[in-house]
């Protein structure tokens, strides 16, 4: 079954405690994506990737790393995690889409990590 | 700076009644723009974007570049429309951008 899978699914940590969330897909997909999704706020880019290797920042990169070693995997690390960054993070993948033309493929989301940092 | 804005964080609508849900954005160039939906308990999926001018579970959404707006219509409502709706775009660096969201309430 085509899937983007995350995990944990619920974490509950403390500031300053390392942490990573992983996302997979199984579709190889070229473009992955995280976000952030806070009440009011809908849902922000914090990072993406169009390839192996190669990540960009999004709206609200501050307090996140990601890497792409794999193409299947795009983890999230929070190296020192405050409780601002609480929060509801969906990974999402898709094909890559050209530049310059308006080929946009559908992005597949997971099913969202909770996160509570206290 | 681009930005996507949905003005509505609620609306309620009757059973039967047209449905239209605002989007408009901020973009310097040529805009893609998408809805995507969350059902209650379910993932985030793609609704429809602008550049294929089709028609998903009986909504449309014309993009009006006068209006800078993209907003997302169905004739008569049904309940099992009602969810989250997010109004998205993407920028020329690939950057994805998506509305605060706009929660629909289908009334019986």
């Amino acid at each position: 079954e085509a899937q983007v899978t995350q995990n944990p699914r619920y974490l509950i940590t403390v500031t300053g405690k390392k942490l990573t969330v992983t996302c997979s897909q199984n579709m190889n997909h070229e473009y992955m994506s995280w976000y952030r999704q806070d009440p009011g706020l809908g849902l922000r880019q914090i990072y993406y990737s169009m390839n192996v290797e190669v990540t960009d920042k999004g709206d609200v990169p501050e307090g996140y790393k990601v890497s792409r070693k794999e193409k299947r995997n795009f983890p999230l690390i929070l190296e020192s995690p405050s409780p601002n960054q609480t929060s509801l993070y969906f990974c999402a993948s898709s094909l890559s889409w050209t530049t310059g033309t308006s080929s946009y493929n559908e992005q597949f989301f997971g099913p969202g990590t909770r996160l509570t940092v206290l | 700076a681009q930005r996507v804005t949905q003005p509505e964080k609620l609306l309620s609508v009757f059973k039967g009644a047209p449905v239209e849900l605002k989007c408009n954005y901020s973009y310097s160039g040529s805009p893609e723009l998408f809805w995507y939906v969350q059902y209650s308990r379910q993932r985030l999926q793609l609704l429809l974007r602008h550049i294929s001018r089709e028609s998903i579970k009986g909504f449309t959404a014309d993009l009006n570049k006068g209006e800078t707006s993209f907003h997302l219509k169905k004739p008569f409502a049904q309940e099992e429309d009602s969810a989250m709706y997010y109004c998205a775009l993407k920028d020329r660096d690939d950057k994805i951008i998506f509305g605060k969201g706009t929660r629909l309430h289908i009334l019986p």
